[in-house]
């Protein structure tokens, strides 16, 4: 089914381990989002990508990298896990489409670090 | 910078109630707007979304919401509201031109039998 597919579902970290996060879209959208949701404070940006081989800042960027060499791949890394990053991860891509415009997001990751 | 506000954190009501989830946005340009919910434990489902047009806009499951834009405001209503409604809500907001979605912190609705 097209979509956006995250993996892994679920990963416990150590403090100062790292991993990374990967995000796949098979729709040829070009934009590509992650942000993490934490309770009370909705869904904040981390990175973005507004297409093959670019990325840019989001809100809450500190602690996180990303790379986007594939259109359809948007990774999410964390070099030195934090407790601070627990959290739930969610991956979205956009679409432009003459007069419509639309956000599909995957299902998430949740993340805890020990 | 655009910016998302929804006053009520948590909203209690009766099952068959209306209810109105209110959201507040902050912008200098035209904006697109978004209704979210999340069922526990589970992603995000759109709603419901404003592009343009009729300032009266029907989503899924009853739910419609209302583009003000001289009171830079998004209200989400239902007329009747079930036990299945009980979930979280999020308005959110992206402008003209760009490509970042901004999420208000959300709307615990909780409906009681």
């Amino acid at each position: 089914n097209a979509g956006v597919t995250q993996t892994p579902k679920f990963r416990v970290l150590k403090t100062g381990q790292s991993m990374t996060l990967l995000c796949a879209q098979d729709m040829n959208h070009e934009y590509m989002y992650w942000y993490r949701q934490d309770p009370g404070m909705g869904l904040r940006l981390i990175h973005y990508s507004v297409g093959e081989g670019t990325t840019a800042k989001g809100e809450v960027p500190d602690g996180y990298n990303v790379s986007r060499l594939k259109k359809q791949n948007f990774l999410l890394g964390l070099e030195s896990a934090a407790p601070s990053q627990t959290s739930v991860y969610f991956c979205a891509s956009s679409y432009f489409e003459a007069t419509n415009y639309g956000y599909t997001f995957g299902s998430g990751t949740r993340l805890t670090v020990v | 910078a655009q910016s998302v506000t929804q006053l009520d954190s948590q909203v209690p009501v009766f099952e068959e109630a209306p209810v109105e989830l209110r959201c507040n946005y902050s912008s200098s340009v035209s904006v697109y707007l978004f209704w979210y919910v999340q069922y526990p434990n589970q992603g995000l489902q759109l709603l419901l979304k404003y592009l343009s047009g009729s300032t009266l806009v029907k989503g899924i499951n009853g739910f419609e919401a209302e583009f003000n834009k001289s009171q830079t405001s998004f209200h989400l209503r239902k007329p009747s509201v079930h036990i299945s409604d009980t979930a979280e809500y999020f308005c959110a907001v992206s402008r003209y031109n760009t490509d970042k979605l901004i999420f208000g912190t959300g709307t615990r609705l909780q409906v009681f039998p």
